[in-house]
């Protein structure tokens, strides 16, 4: 297990279906993050895990986005009903509580287009 | 007012130059600060945590101004490697939540 893994790269989709969007983070990493970022801009917080508690979610996130972490491992990102709007980047990141030292480890992150 | 602000730049340099970026934050209280590196297309990529004194690695030298909320990066002897996004990342208040500027962009040129 060398990094974090997101699943699949790319993704394009019609307006209106759902998509799910899967995330490995590394295996002794009990934090877990979703992000979603869109040309010329930083990464937008959407969600957070603690093993296998959604301790935070953003404003951003609508109720059309909804996420999970069964057994405090993988985590999915799910988005019905999809827009033109939601085409960027999803991001996934993972840390131990050590964040100083070592930071927010990401995945190489799915690319989402909505035709 | 943004809570993580940078100016994004293209910051534009010849290879050697000296250049630095700075970030501010809106949280008087936040503890954590780090800068990230990310390449076109690419995952971003832990650069540096900023400890409050100041650190150094390598031509990498990060700074924390508490009493005016701003961070910088300092990078010497550019290298046309260094051409990339410097993302600056502030824990607001001592979130566990990282919070992402919009990224300053550097372009080195020979």
């Amino acid at each position: 297990d060398t990094g974090v893994s997101q699943n699949p790269r790319h993704k394009i989709t019609k307006r209106g279906q759902n998509v799910t969007f899967r995330c490995d983070p590394i295996s002794e990493h009990n934090r877990l993050y979703w992000y979603r970022q869109t040309l010329g801009q930083g990464p937008e917080f959407l969600t957070y895990f603690q093993n296998e508690a959604q301790l935070e979610k953003s404003r951003l996130l609508s109720d059309r986005f909804s996420a999970e972490r069964p057994k405090g491992s993988f985590s999915t990102l799910e988005i019905q009903r999809t827009e033109q709007g939601d085409s960027a980047m999803y991001l996934c990141a993972s840390s131990t509580r050590d964040t100083f030292n070592y930071g927010y480890t990401f995945g190489s992150g799915t690319r989402l287009t909505v035709v | 007012r943004k809570e993580v602000e940078q100016d994004p730049g293209p910051f534009n340099v010849p290879e050697g130059a000296t250049v630095a970026f700075n970030c501010t934050y809106s949280n008087s209280a936040s503890q954590s600060f780090f800068w990230y590196r990310q390449d076109c297309r690419k995952e971003p990529k832990l650069l540096m945590s900023v400890y409050s004194s100041g650190n150094e690695d390598g031509r990498f030298t990060a700074q924390l101004n508490r009493a005016s909320q701003y961070i910088s990066l300092l990078i010497r002897d550019s290298k046309l490697s260094d051409s990339a996004t410097y993302l600056c990342v502030v824990n607001l208040g001592g979130s566990y939540i990282p919070t992402f500027g919009r990224g300053t962009s550097l372009i080195v040129h020979p």
